[in-house]
């Protein structure tokens, strides 16, 4: 089946480490975002890519980092620049980052600080 | 500021009471709103695009409409399965596809 995987599903972060959160998708898509919820709010955007080797800042990109070595594969590290990293983290992707692409999202991955 | 605002932030119906969920909206050049419905702990599922004052889109008990300052997303005869959060996001001008979304509202249908 088609679709994004995120993973893991639950993970927790000690205070001064960094944490990788994985994303794949085998939709063929160009473009990949990564999304951050918390309660209350709407989804802010963290980092953007339109194609391979390029990323873009979004709203809140501070104390993320993003790589997108491959199409199929866009991976978020929370550093431990992030204070508030408790969150959670939603990978998606579209066709192009185009206007008006609507967005497939994956399960979501939990991070909790410890 | 672009800024999308839902109303109510929970609703609660019983199975088979028709009711409406509010997304209002003020951005400079609205190019496309978007609705999604999000199960707890999962992603946003794709429901509707609307991009101009007047659209109509419907799916099962679902319809989606759009003005020029808001949509709204009217459920015919819900049934329980409906539950879940249901999210607006609107694309301003820009050149490419940046989202902002709404808190969402929270439906919880009971049988």
């Amino acid at each position: 089946d088609g679709g994004i995987t995120q993973s893991p599903k639950y993970l927790f972060r000690k205070e001064g480490q960094n944490v990788t959160l994985s994303c794949e998708q085998n939709l063929n898509h160009d473009a990949m975002y990564w999304y951050r919820q918390d309660p209350g709010q709407g989804l802010r955007l963290i980092y953007y890519s339109q194609i391979v080797n390029d990323f873009q800042k979004g709203d809140i990109a501070e104390g993320y980092s993003v790589s997108r070595e491959k199409k199929e594969s866009f991976p978020l590290t929370v550093t431990s620049a992030q204070k508030n990293p408790t969150a959670f983290y939603l990978c998606a992707s579209s066709p192009s980052a185009g206007l008006n692409e609507k967005l497939f999202f994956g399960s979501g991955t939990q991070l909790s600080v410890l | 500021e672009d800024q999308v605002t839902q109303s109510p932030e929970a609703l609660r119906l019983q199975e088979g009471e028709s009711s409406s969920l509010n997304c209002s909206y003020t951005v400079s050049g609205l190019r496309g709103l978007f609705w999604y419905r999000q199960d707890p702990g999962k992603g946003p599922e794709f429901l509707f695009t609307l991009y101009s004052a007047g659209e109509e889109k419907e799916k099962e008990r679902l319809k989606a409409t759009l003005t020029k300052k808001e949509s709204f997303l009217h459920i015919t005869a819900p049934k329980p399965e409906d539950s879940a959060t249901y999210l607006c996001a609107v694309q301003a001008g820009g050149a490419t596809n940046k989202l902002i979304f709404g808190t969402g509202t929270l439906l919880a249908v009971q049988p």
